[in-house]
């Protein structure tokens, strides 16, 4: 079935520094891509999404590409400040409308 | 404003007890769905719907029940409520069926089963 492997957390940085969190899929489908973002005490929100194979999808100074070949969907951002502390979700969506997500990532940054 | 509501926010329930966790969006999607949240599994699906009087089995159904009797509401059901449910719930709604609209997230149930 569908699956979604990403980074295992906590990941731990400096402000000013760079993050990569990665993503693969597994699906046989022509999936859409998800990164959502978690507060403490909140629902997951949508980061943002790329429905296309090798279209990148970007927000807040957070960027991924989705790249079909290599089936990943890595989420990058070149400086990294303390209010990005969060838990990161990379997800898919397949051709029923089913929404699957990984395990996420918590990021901490420390000032 | 789209939003999704859920409740109760907190819920104390006894095992062997029926509980019933409430979900209702204003934004007139025809998908909802609900998850359950651990720490190291992440978010997993239990139970999905296409619409009004649609139900579909998610990746974890045993032990729930779903019930979408209007497109506004949908329901999680714990007909015998067992303490490895206790978690938190996260229903959502979205787009559907071709526009892969991402799905918006209410606030979350804290279900505890003693």
């Amino acid at each position: 079935g569908d699956s979604v492997t990403q980074t295992e957390g906590p990941v731990t940085l400096s402000e000013g520094t760079s993050l990569t969190v990665n993503c693969s899929y597994e699906t046989k489908q022509y999936p859409t891509l998800f990164w959502y973002v978690q507060y403490p005490g909140e629902g997951p929100q949508l980061l943002f999404k790329v429905p296309k194979a090798n279209e990148k999808g970007s927000s807040r100074g957070f960027e991924a590409t989705y790249n079909k070949e290599a089936t990943s969907f890595h989420l990058q951002k070149a400086s990294v400040q303390e209010s990005d502390s969060a838990v990161y979700y990379c997800a898919l969506s397949d051709n029923n409308n089913r929404i699957f997500f990984g395990d996420g990532t918590q990021l901490v940054v420390k000032p | 404003e789209a939003a999704v509501t859920q409740s109760p926010r907190n819920k104390v329930a006894v095992t062997g007890g029926k509980v019933t966790l409430s979900c209702n969006q204003t934004n007139n999607h025809n998908n909802m769905y609900w998850y359950r949240q651990d720490t190291g599994h992440g978010l997993r699906l239990i139970h999905y719907s296409y619409g009004a009087g649609s139900t579909e089995k998610g990746d974890i159904p045993d032990g729930y029940k779903a019930s979408r009797p209007s497109q506004e509401n949908f329901s999680l059901i714990l007909e015998l409520a067992t303490p490895s449910q206790t978690s938190v719930y996260f229903c959502a709604s979205g787009g559907g069926p071709y526009n892969n609209q991402a799905p918006l997230f209410g606030e979350g149930t804290r279900l505890s089963v003693l």
